[in-house]
């Protein structure tokens, strides 16, 4: 079965910091990937997204970047954290294109940028 | 682009009343359509979908029906619960990404 792992589960920050938040997954091959964010008290914003190695794209312009430098790991960076970085960020996996393809999501990572 | 539009919350209801939370999709062409669930602190949860035209999900006691003429996928439940309390999210998948509603709380009372 698939699987997908995200961590840390929580994440204390200081301004001006480096991010990295990994997530994996298993079980399948080629997946689409995501890393949505939820601020407090909003919605679901996707930040990113990637459909095979090394092929990003990226749906807000921000103070993050994605990389995906194996075919299921998707990893989440910043140079230096801004106290809007805070939120709840979540990765998530798909099957691919289509039309019939629900989204699997990981536990999600709590940051607090202080 | 795509996109989803979902009732604003927080939807506040006694245990055992009748729920609804609208759900209405803009996409180029017919995209899937589904409700997730998110209990607090934790991730995203599908709870039903739907892939075509007149379609309806069902999943413990909820259900939606794919309305094409609205790209309509309301989520209704009879009865409701204190553990529904929960973050709903609608969603749906076009060509390229998934696109999701900003989420409705629905906080149930005994």
């Amino acid at each position: 079965s698939q699987t997908i792992h995200q961590w840390p589960a929580t994440l204390v920050q200081p301004v001006g910091s480096p991010l990295s938040l990994e997530c994996t997954v298993e079980g399948t091959s080629n997946p689409n990937l995501y890393w949505y964010r939820q601020a407090a008290g909003r919605g679901l914003q996707l930040l990113f997204y990637s459909v095979g190695i090394g092929q990003i794209s990226s749906e807000v312009p921000q103070n993050l970047s994605a990389s995906r430098p194996q075919d299921r790991q998707f990893i989440l960076s910043s140079k230096k954290l801004l106290l809007s970085d805070s939120g709840f960020y979540l990765c998530a996996w798909s099957y691919g294109y289509g039309r019939d393809t629900e989204a699997f999501f990981g536990q999600g990572t709590r940051l607090t940028v202080v | 682009g795509d996109s989803v539009t979902q009732m604003e919350g927080p939807v506040t209801l006694s245990e055992e009343a009748f729920l609804t939370i609208n759900c209405t999709y803009t996409a180029t062409g017919y995209p899937s359509l589904f409700w997730y669930v998110q209990y607090p602190g934790e991730g995203l949860q599908l709870l039903l979908k739907a892939t075509k035209a007149d379609d309806k999900g069902s999943n413990k006691g909820f259900e939606a029906t794919y309305r094409k003429e609205t790209t309509s996928f309301h989520l209704e439940k009879g009865s409701v619960q204190v553990s529904d309390s929960a973050v709903y999210f609608c969603g749906g998948s076009g060509y390229s990404t998934l696109t999701f509603g900003k989420g409705t709380m629905l906080l149930v009372s005994p």
